[in-house]
């Protein structure tokens, strides 16, 4: 059965702080990993990484795949309080989600 | 980018009714939609794949006959929670994934809607 686990489940940290977000899974026919951001609503999707060493970037946010090791991170800097939110990673074809880290940034 | 529409947002019943919520792709063809459901504080857990045209599969667990998921056309799925009770309260969300599709950034979400069964 397909898995996806993500670590640590929550994380409170100051403005300006660094975070590494951890998602380690285990796929029978592995195609890509996800990454979302939850607020409120639905999750918005930030990254798709289907290749192992190379870093995706998007403004503060980054994220690598390591597909040896079956795990990804994703990296915040110099966080913002609109950070705040619960993190998701996926795997298709179903997009079987992980448990999520929920961030919060305090000013 | 794609955009998938659910409704309602946000629905309050009484137990023993059923509800429905509707989950439209509004400018493409979503030949496969996925429902989930989301506890306060937990991740989503996918309940149901829906092909167009063909029954959905279901995720172990999950009661079909309760959650009845009709695809019956591209740009439609319905999810209806029947015979509601209490437990059934939770945030639901489709996402869609076009003819394109393989995978993912082809996946869309809808917004959600939040049932509460009194």
């Amino acid at each position: 059965e397909d898995k996806v686990v993500q670590s640590p489940l929550s994380l409170v940290v100051h403005e300006g702080d660094t975070v590494t977000l951890n998602c380690s899974y285990e796929v029978t026919n592995f195609r890509s990993l996800l990454w979302y951001k939850q607020e409120k609503k639905a999750p918005t999707f930030l990254f798709m990484l289907t290749s192992s060493g190379i870093e995706k970037k998007s403004g503060r946010l980054s994220s690598i795949l390591d597909k040896k090791e079956l795990f990804s991170i994703l990296n915040i800097t110099a966080t913002q309080t609109g950070d705040s939110a619960v993190y998701l990673c996926a795997v298709p074809d179903k997009l079987i989600f992980g448990t999520g880290t929920r961030l919060q940034v305090f000013p | 980018g794609a955009v998938v529409s659910q409704h309602p947002s946000r629905v309050i019943c009484k137990s023993g009714t059923s509800v429905k919520i509707e989950c439209r792709s509004l400018d493409f063809q979503a030949t496969t939609m996925f429902w989930y459901r989301q506890f306060p504080k937990q991740s989503l857990m996918l309940m149901a794949t829906s092909n167009e045209g063909s029954k959905a599969t279901y995720e172990q667990g999950v009661e079909k006959d309760k959650f009845l998921i009709n695809h019956a056309s591209l740009t439609l799925s319905t999810l209806t929670v029947t015979s509601a009770h209490p437990e059934d309260s939770s945030f639901y969300i489709c996402s869609a994934r076009g003819r394109r599709g393989g995978v993912t950034g082809e996946l869309f979400f809808g917004e959600g809607s939040r049932l509460t069964v009194l």
